[in-house]
């Protein structure tokens, strides 16, 4: 099992350009997550994803749109990259379904928008 | 609007002592809390959890605490241990709505040896 996988892990963008951030589980939990972590800020939620087909924006959605691909994969895109989209994006999954309500998370990817 | 804060961002603790990192809520509807560890460049890790119906849950040297009228919960790790020092994110969530996890701005701890 390789849990929650993140590709690339590392960007640097021009302002301007655009991007599509990978995200991966192969747990078949069924609710996934993107969040960013900027220093001083935590955890903040851009989209998730409660089950197959439904996505709904968390606290910070503007700039980003996302595709729940099928139940496994889980893609953030940034259209037109900004340099307040500098940060780092983590991807999570968990299954609702148990009891458990621990969320697991991908390694990251760092990116940098110049 | 800060639904979940972590007021110390910083905490230094000797090894062997016990580490308390505190976490603040705001939201009455939350039902179930988490704390995540975090190494750097690394995604973080859950660690313990509480359900709002209980004011305390053990898992080995990790104790969670919840104090639903003062609207605040603890992290107890005894004894520390120098692999216990990362950043440490409290989560809120109500599990039963919106499945969205609300996260505090995180306490790096340092266990010193």
């Amino acid at each position: 099992n390789a849990g929650v996988t993140q590709t690339p892990k590392f960007q640097v963008l021009k302002t301007g350009q655009s991007m599509t951030l990978q995200c991966a589980q192969d747990m078949n939990h069924n609710s996934m997550y993107w969040y960013r972590q900027d220093p001083g800020m935590g955890l903040r939620l851009i989209y998730y994803s409660a089950s197959e087909g439904t996505t709904d924006k968390g606290e910070v959605p503007n700039g980003y749109n996302v595709s729940r691909l099928n139940k496994r994969e889980f893609s953030l895109r940034l259209e037109s990259a900004a340099p307040s989209q500098t940060s780092v994006y983590f991807c999570a999954s968990i299954d609702l379904m148990t009891s458990s309500y621990e969320q697991y998370f991908g390694p990251g990817t760092r990116l940098t928008v110049t | 609007d800060q639904q979940v804060k972590q007021n110390s961002p910083s905490l230094s603790v000797q090894e062997g002592r016990i580490s308390i990192l505190n976490c603040d809520y705001t939201n009455s509807m939350f039902d179930y809390f988490l704390w995540y560890k975090k190494y750097p460049a690394e995604g973080p890790t859950f660690l313990i959890s509480i359900s709002s119906i209980k004011d305390k849950n053990e898992d080995g040297r990790f104790t969670v605490f919840l104090n639903k009228s003062a609207k605040h919960l603890s992290l107890h790790i005894v004894p520390s241990q120098p692999g216990d020092s990362a950043v440490y994110f409290c989560a809120a969530s109500v599990i039963k709505g919106t499945y969205k996890y609300i996260f505090g701005t995180g306490t790096r701890l340092k266990v010193l040896a």
